[in-house]
Formats: structure tokens, C-alpha cells, sequence
């Protein structure tokens, strides 16, 4: 699975969007590129993933670049729950594992 | 609540004593996962099933761990004679392949070794 670099912790304003970016610069054609947050205390909960189009769901849009060397998580209108870390993954479909690395820590000021 | 589920939420035991965690995945999820995450890290891969097969053992999962899931549903994780640096969160996973194939968490069992 390729690696990816995330910027260790973030800050963000209630209620103004957080973008967060991450670098993926040796992806695979065939890999795919989730995102998952973990709030303090709890498991690992999915957000989005996707293969080289923008994707957009009820929780975040995902953005990825032309090449698929980087993309961006987007909380539309972050809240305070939003505050937790954000991990960038990039597997094959199928692939029996994630490989986690240390993410973002988000944190969504009052 | 995604609909995976972990029992206990807490485990204390003392250095030595043998532990056992359940993991219920979500119901016709055909693949279970587990994964250990210490604190400051991400979650590690530990091993996975599909259906009642164990598939892939991580070298993270010493001989003193033991995982099964003997009907294809609910997985349990045994540690014999634990020892303080297998205090961690224990996280189980479930996911459906092929057909969407994302890997939907419980909220771990944390264990502490005294």
C-alpha cells in the first residue's frame, strides 16, 4: 500500500469549512483513498473514500487531484464533534487490511 | 453505532491471567477484522477471517494470542498469560467483499494489564 503524509494537528473555526489535505504522491492506478476519523475513546468511523473522481456523502466531500498524488477531506460546516484525528489510507479494493498512520488531529475551536 | 459490537468495553486484569474479547460483526458481513492500537498510534492490523477461515496473521500476534471465529459470525480474541505491554485498545472490524468492502469498526475493548 503506498504511504501517506499528513500534517500532524490542524485547527478550525466552528462553523467555517475544514480542508484537510493529504499527500499520496506513490499511488497505485488500482488504489483507493479512504478516510477515516477516530474520535477520543471510540473506534475508527468511516467517512468516504474514492478512486479518482470527487466523491460527496451526507458527512464530507473528498477531493482528489488529477494525478491522484494528493487529496483533500472537506467538512463543509465543521462542529465541535468534528474535533478528533482524520486518517488519509490508500488500499486496493479487496486488500485484507488498513494501514493507519498517525493522521491529523483536528481540533474545531468554539 | 455502526452495528459492530465488543464485549467487554473494559478488561483489568492482572499480569499473567488469560483474557478473551468478542467481537459480533455486522450481520452477513462476510470478513472480520482485529487491529490493537496503543496510545499516540494508529490502529495496527492483527489478523483477519473470511467466514470461519483466519486468512492472514500479522507477526504482531505472538504465540500468547489466539483468534477464532469458529461459526463465521462473532470472532473471539484470546491473550494467554498477558503481560503490561499488551495493554492497548482492541479494535474488531467488519466488511462485506466484494461487494462494497469498507471496514465498518466497534468501539474496542480497552485493556489494561496491571
Amino acid at each position: 500500500d503506498a504511504k501517506t503524509t499528513q500534517p500532524p494537528s490542524m485547527d478550525c473555526a466552528e462553523g467555517r469549512a475544514a480542508n484537510l489535505p493529504c499527500n499520496h504522491s506513490t499511488i497505485s492506478g488500482n488504489e483507493y483513498v479512504y478516510w477515516y476519523r477516530q474520535i477520543h475513546s471510540q473506534g475508527p468511523q468511516y467517512i468516504i473514500h474514492g478512486l479518482k473522481n470527487n466523491e460527496t456523502n451526507e458527512m464530507a466531500s473528498l477531493i482528489i487531484t488529477e494525478d491522484r498524488k494528493s487529496s483533500t477531506l472537506i467538512l463543509p460546516h465543521a462542529t465541535l464533534r468534528d474535533t478528533a484525528v482524520y486518517y488519509c489510507i490508500v488500499r486496493v479494493q479487496g486488500a485484507q487490511k488498513l494501514v493507519f498512520g498517525q493522521g491529523t488531529r483536528l481540533t474545531i475551536n468554539p | 453505532d455502526t452495528g459492530v459490537s465488543q464485549n467487554p468495553r473494559h478488561k483489568i486484569t492482572k499480569r499473567g491471567q488469560n483474557v478473551t474479547f468478542r467481537c459480533d460483526p455486522i450481520s452477513e458481513h462476510n470478513r472480520l477484522y482485529w487491529y490493537r492500537q496503543t496510545l499516540g498510534q494508529g490502529p495496527e492490523f492483527l489478523t483477519y477471517f473470511q467466514n470461519e477461515a483466519q486468512l492472514e496473521k500479522s507477526r504482531l500476534l505472538s504465540d500468547r494470542f489466539s483468534a477464532e471465529r469458529p461459526k463465521g459470525s462473532f470472532s473471539t480474541l484470546e491473550i494467554q498469560r498477558t503481560e503490561q505491554g499488551d495493554s492497548a485498545m482492541y479494535l474488531c472490524a467488519s466488511s462485506l467483499v466484494p461487494l462494497t468492502d469498507t471496514q465498518y469498526f466497534g468501539p474496542g475493548t480497552r485493556l489494561t494489564v496491571l
